[in-house]
């Protein structure tokens, strides 16, 4: 079954402490990973897609890796804005107009 | 900007009490989704429109229906809403069909029924 697990579930920072939040899939066939943004009370706002190993997409304090078995969304000096549920969703080939995503992380920057 | 936009923002019903949900784009975008996201839970596909082609998930409920009348705008209409059905629905649009899609979404209404 193709699942996406993401770790750790929270994570509460001091403003300037860089970190990474994991995000682990098993699905036969990535068809893209895609790393998205939450905050309360809103949808997910969009932020990368990574297609194949070995890809890299930076954006601000934020840069994407991949691997063939996870995704890292390392953050750089966060600030107190920062702070939000990170999504991580894949596609598998099974149902490529499906998006399966994640729990999420909770992250917290505080100053 | 162009954009996905949802009204209304929050809608309180009453269980079985038929409401519908909008969602407009100006992307131009031939794929519209509806997911459902309850509380600390991650969104769940509920169905998508391929231009006028409906695809519905398997295990959505009977409950949900969609209608798609144009392009722009897509409907998500709950028929007997139950306290279940309370959460967070969002739209989603994506260019076209297919592997690596990208889908962007509005801001959601957040469904309470009473």
């Amino acid at each position: 079954e193709d699942q996406v697990t993401q770790s750790p579930e929270a994570l509460r920072l001091q403003e300037g402490e860089s970190s990474s939040l994991n995000c682990s899939y098993t699905v036969s066939g990535l068809r893209g990973l895609f790393w998205y943004r939450q905050d309360p009370g809103k949808g997910p706002e969009f932020l990368f897609t990574l297609y194949s190993a070995g890809e890299e997409k930076e954006k601000e304090r934020l840069k994407a890796t991949l691997t063939k078995k996870e995704s890292f969304l390392h953050i750089t000096a966060p600030k107190p804005e920062d702070s939000a549920t990170y999504l991580c969703a894949v596609q598998a080939p099974a149902n490529t107009d499906k998006l399966i995503f994640g729990t999420g992380t909770r992250l917290q920057v505080f100053p | 900007d162009a954009m996905v936009i949802q009204n209304p923002r929050y809608q309180v019903t009453q269980f079985g009490k038929p409401v519908t949900l909008s969602c407009s784009q100006t992307l131009n975008h031939n794929v519209m989704y509806w997911y459902q996201q309850k509380s600390s839970q991650a969104p769940k596909l509920l169905f998508h429109y391929y231009d006028k082609d409906f695809n519905n998930e398997a295990d959505t409920p009977d409950n949900f229906q969609s209608r798609r009348p144009n392009t722009s705008f897509c409907f998500l209409d709950i028929r007997s809403p139950g306290l279940g059905d309370a959460a967070m629905y969002l739209c989603a649009t994506s260019r076209d069909k297919g592997g690596g899609q990208t889908q962007y979404f509005g801001p959601g209404t957040r469904l309470l029924v009473l």
